[in-house]
């Protein structure tokens, strides 16, 4: 596999329950975004890791919002009692160290609905 | 102002023309400028950066940037229907803590008429 994985695709909750997002990285990107894209604007930056230390959160990243990268190789996003502002599409990028910098590789995403 | 303005659009072009693409943005430390295609329920994908004053080419991409008026843009020769998506301007904006994070403006809609 030589991109960025996302599980699950769409995700359909009801209001109030937690949901868990997962990305697979690139394996030798070491660099790993999400963000958050609701319709009609661009991704908005969430929280950033280099290799298992979270470095970076927006303020975007309310209390109900947690993220991990155990071992700095997949990360998972879990959202606890969801809202219905909470829907949007979740993407991951990842990127290498190299101090020359090329942007992001993008996963599919994975597409929230609270209903 | 937001950090990384984009004309949201719609742009309309023929086949065949040139679609020019704008973006603007607010820090003068940003460092690296890259432009994602996106298309309708896809994630972004990137097809264009540059660092350098002046323009870089890429088959029928072109991307321009000008520190001085904290201006990029992009251009696409012979645009072609497969074109029709939405392009999104990102700035590596350096900040205090934060290690290549990109801010990405709102996108231009392009449709490419046959």
């Amino acid at each position: 596999d030589t991109g960025v994985s996302q599980n699950p695709r769409h995700k359909i909750t009801k209001r109030g329950q937690n949901v868990t997002f997962r990305c697979d990285p690139i394996s030798e990107h070491n660099r790993l975004y999400w963000y958050r894209q609701t319709l009609g604007q661009g991704p908005e930056f969430l929280t950033y890791f280099q290799n298992e230390a979270q470095l970076e959160k927006s303020r975007l990243l309310s209390d109900r919002f947690s993220a991990e990268r155990p071992k700095g190789s997949f990360s998972t996003l879990e959202i606890q009692r969801t809202e219905q502002g909470d829907s949007a599409m979740y993407l991951c990028a990842s990127s290498t160290g190299q101090r020359r910098f090329y942007g992001y590789t993008f996963g599919s995403g994975t597409r929230l609905t609270v209903v | 102002q937001k950090e990384v303005e984009q004309n949201s659009g719609p742009l309309s072009v023929p086949e065949g023309a040139i679609a020019s693409l704008n973006c603007t943005y607010s820090d003068r430390g940003s460092q690296s400028f890259f432009w994602y295609r996106q298309y309708s329920g896809k994630s972004p994908e990137l097809i264009m950066f540059i660092y350098s004053n002046g323009d870089k080419e890429d088959g029928r991409f072109t991307a321009q940037l000008n520190k001085a008026s904290q201006y990029v843009s992009l251009l696409i020769r012979d645009s072609q229907p497969s074109d029709s998506a939405t392009y999104l301007c990102a700035v590596n904006i350096v900040k205090p803590g934060s290690a290549r994070q990109l801010t990405f403006g709102s996108g231009t809609q392009l449709t490419v008429l046959p």
